[in-house]
């Protein structure tokens, strides 16, 4: 099955600075790459995904870009506010009978400080 | 996006107790998950609820532990059986849409005692 791998487990960062946190996956059939944010005590919130037919999307601050030749994707944050402190989890999905099962990487948890 | 809610928000339960733990949705889903979260962990699929149909487990997850309903499009009911402290989790249902994106609900925190 699917195996994704997720790095760093812990990222500080200063407010304003760059963050990226780094997945890979296992599985070449997957095509659907979500991106969640969890806050403390919440329930993990989609911020952002990419599919295998795009190498790169962008929503305001964030990015996603996809390297499916290394099996690789990345989360960009720009100018990070504390507000952004969170645990980040990259996933991955494949169609066919695993349409929709997503296997988590084990998460990032980013300190933002003012 | 849906809009889902779980109930109960939080228990604790002693083991060797069951508990069975509800997922509505404000409007028809073809697919509905099960994750469980151990404290500090990630998500870990337990299982694809399949409206008229028996769910679809993961490996490592069993029906006999791990019951799941589905009577219609927008409702589910995952039970945790014969519970003991290693059950200790929040367990969310998320549900997806076309496109394959998927929203979670808010979880049910578990404590078994």
């Amino acid at each position: 099955g699917e195996n994704v791998e997720q790095h760093p487990s812990t990222l500080s960062v200063q407010e304003g600075d760059s963050a990226v946190i780094k997945c890979t996956y296992s599985d070449s059939a997957s095509n659907y790459f979500p991106w969640y944010k969890q806050e403390l005590g919440k329930r993990p919130q989609l911020i952002i995904d990419i599919r295998s037919n795009v190498g790169e999307k962008k929503d305001q601050r964030i990015a996603v870009t996809l390297n499916k030749t290394a099996k690789h994707f990345s989360l960009h944050i720009t100018e990070t506010q504390p507000e952004d402190s969170a645990v980040y989890f990259c996933a991955a999905s494949a169609g066919g009978t695993s349409y929709g099962k997503l296997t988590f990487g084990q998460g990032t948890i980013l300190t933002v400080h003012p | 996006s849906a809009v889902i809610s779980q109930k109960p928000s939080r228990d604790i339960c002693q083991r060797g107790t069951s508990l069975t733990i509800q997922c509505q949705v404000d409007s028809q889903v073809t697919m509905m998950f099960w994750y469980r979260q151990q404290p500090g962990q990630s998500l870990t699929l337990i299982a694809t609820a399949n409206q008229g149909s028996e769910a679809t487990y993961e490996s490592g997850f069993v029906i006999d532990k791990f019951p799941i309903s589905r009577p219609n499009l927008t409702f589910s009911t995952l039970t945790v059986s014969n519970m003991s402290p290693e059950d200790s989790s929040i367990y969310l249902c998320s549900v997806g849409i076309d496109r394959g994106e998927q929203y979670f609900g808010p979880g049910t925190r578990l404590t078994v005692t």
